[in-house]
């Protein structure tokens, strides 16, 4: 069965460095999401792609956050400067209409990012 | 997009039916209901989407009343596999599938 690729899955970093994960969603997947997650908290959106296009980074920190994906399949989500408040589990999804028109995120299994 | 308020945890024994409630009183004509399970340090997986009226999987049954400012996610038969955070989401799933994550319910089965 397909499934949604996320890299790392840990990542430990310290306060103001530069952090990077990557995303491959399922083949022919157009939609592609990041989300943050934090302990106990349900998921947050933080930048949402239909193909190359951004159509929703309304809770993107943009000023140390960015996202980019640029050919419409693979994508990297990128943090400049990291913060302790960062700490999370960084999820990816993907999703397509379904043949019984049913719109599914499949989700990747996270990066688990930790700020010292 | 709609607001969704549900229960914090609840509580359950193996082999009961569990039915866990969502309220979405903004709900939109093109918003559609979705719920998801999620076990700790893993992404959420859906389990069932539905317009209105009822909607059945192979896992869950997905009750919409008329006036679809609420719903209800119907597990049968729950197990101690079944102990997870599960999330209502209303969204326009013909707006790029826009849905927005909750606080969710802890669901705790016990033996």
């Amino acid at each position: 069965e397909a499934e949604v690729a996320q890299s790392p899955r840990y990542k430990i970093t310290e306060k103001s460095q530069a952090v990077a994960f990557w995303c491959d969603p399922i083949s022919g997947h157009a939609t592609l999401y990041w989300y943050r997650q934090i302990l106990g908290q349900g998921p947050e959106l933080l930048v949402q792609f239909q193909d190359e296009s951004v159509v929703d980074d309304s809770q993107l920190p943009k000023d140390r956050f960015s996202a980019e994906r640029l050919k419409g399949v693979d994508s990297t989500l990128k943090i400049q400067p990291a913060e302790l408040g960062d700490s999370a589990m960084y999820l990816c999804a993907s999703s397509q209409m379904g043949l019984d028109s049913t719109y599914e995120q499949y989700f990747g299994p996270g990066t688990r990012l930790t700020v010292t | 997009l709609a607001k969704t308020t549900q229960p914090i945890s609840m509580d359950s024994y193996e082999g009961q039916e569990v039915n866990i409630t969502c309220s979405h009183n903004n709900i939109a004509t093109n918003d559609y209901i979705t719920w998801y399970q999620q076990f700790p340090s893993q992404g959420p997986r859906f389990i069932i989407q539905g317009y209105k009226t009822k909607v059945t999987n192979e896992v869950a049954s997905l009750f919409i009343p008329a006036d679809r400012k609420s719903s209800t996610l119907s597990l049968p038969r729950v197990s101690l596999s079944d102990t997870a955070v599960y999330y209502c989401l209303v969204g326009d799933a013909d707006n790029f599938n826009k849905f927005y994550f909750g606080s969710g319910t802890k669901l705790n089965v016990k033996p």
